[in-house]
């Protein structure tokens, strides 16, 4: 396993427009993470599944965010009629319920978007 | 809700020097988890932190967790250029998620 994985690495996409993202995380995970963050601040938690169950949800998560994980495998974070404020990095981690004392929760490398 | 505040933001420091980058706990700290990032990359786990007192070291990296004062310490010692990047601290609040500060973005002039 080479850790989580993210796909694409980087999305250009115009004003109103569409886009989805892809994150395939650690086989043994259960718990998967997706995170926005912009220059200079710290990742944002946006919402987390346990399996595919999704347990919470910040309030940063508009109408226009959704996010799957139908087999409780991989995930998707899409977001609808783009607007330039949702440009980020978005970030998706993963972790064992017991195992992130040692281990932490394991970040992939981030999808950069970029709404023009 | 519980935030985090890391100070300093940014530290520029010469090679050799030692430098100290904090994290300060609105709330209890259940734990403390410290990461790197290096630009437009993901965050690579440093250490964790889970009792009051505790200390851990990975290389020339050392962290301690001070449960009353709600804070942890990042300490490096003889810096190098391979040290440089933004270092986060993130704890998890009840729930599971992790939270996180607004980093410390570090530069070390050979």
């Amino acid at each position: 396993d080479t850790g989580v994985s993210q796909d694409p690495r980087h999305k250009i996409t115009k004003r109103g427009q569409n886009v989805t993202f892809r994150c395939d995380p650690i086989s043994e995970h259960n718990r998967l993470y997706w995170y926005r963050q912009t220059l200079g601040q710290g990742p944002e938690f946006l919402t987390y599944f346990q399996n595919e169950a999704q347990l919470e949800k910040s309030r940063l998560l508009s109408d226009r965010f959704s996010a799957e994980r139908p087999k409780g495998s991989f995930s998707t974070l899409e977001i609808q009629r783009t607007e330039q404020g949702d440009s980020a990095m978005y970030l998706c981690a993963s972790s064992h319920p017991y195992r992130t004392s040692n281990y932490g929760y394991t970040f992939g490398s981030g999808t950069r978007l970029t709404v023009v | 809700s519980q935030e985090l505040e890391q100070s300093p933001q940014s530290l520029i420091v010469q090679e050799g020097k030692n430098l100290t980058i904090n994290c300060t706990s609105s709330k209890t700290l259940y734990g403390l988890y410290w990461y790197k990032q290096k630009y437009g990359e993901g965050l690579i786990f440093l250490m964790m932190l889970q009792k009051g007192g505790e200390e851990k070291s990975h290389e020339k990296i050392t962290a301690k967790l001070d449960e009353k004062k709600q804070q942890s310490s990042l300490h490096i010692t003889a810096s190098q250029p391979s040290h440089a990047g933004i270092y986060l601290c993130g704890a998890p609040p009840e729930g599971g998620k992790l939270i996180f500060g607004q980093g410390t973005e570090l530069s070390v002039k050979p």
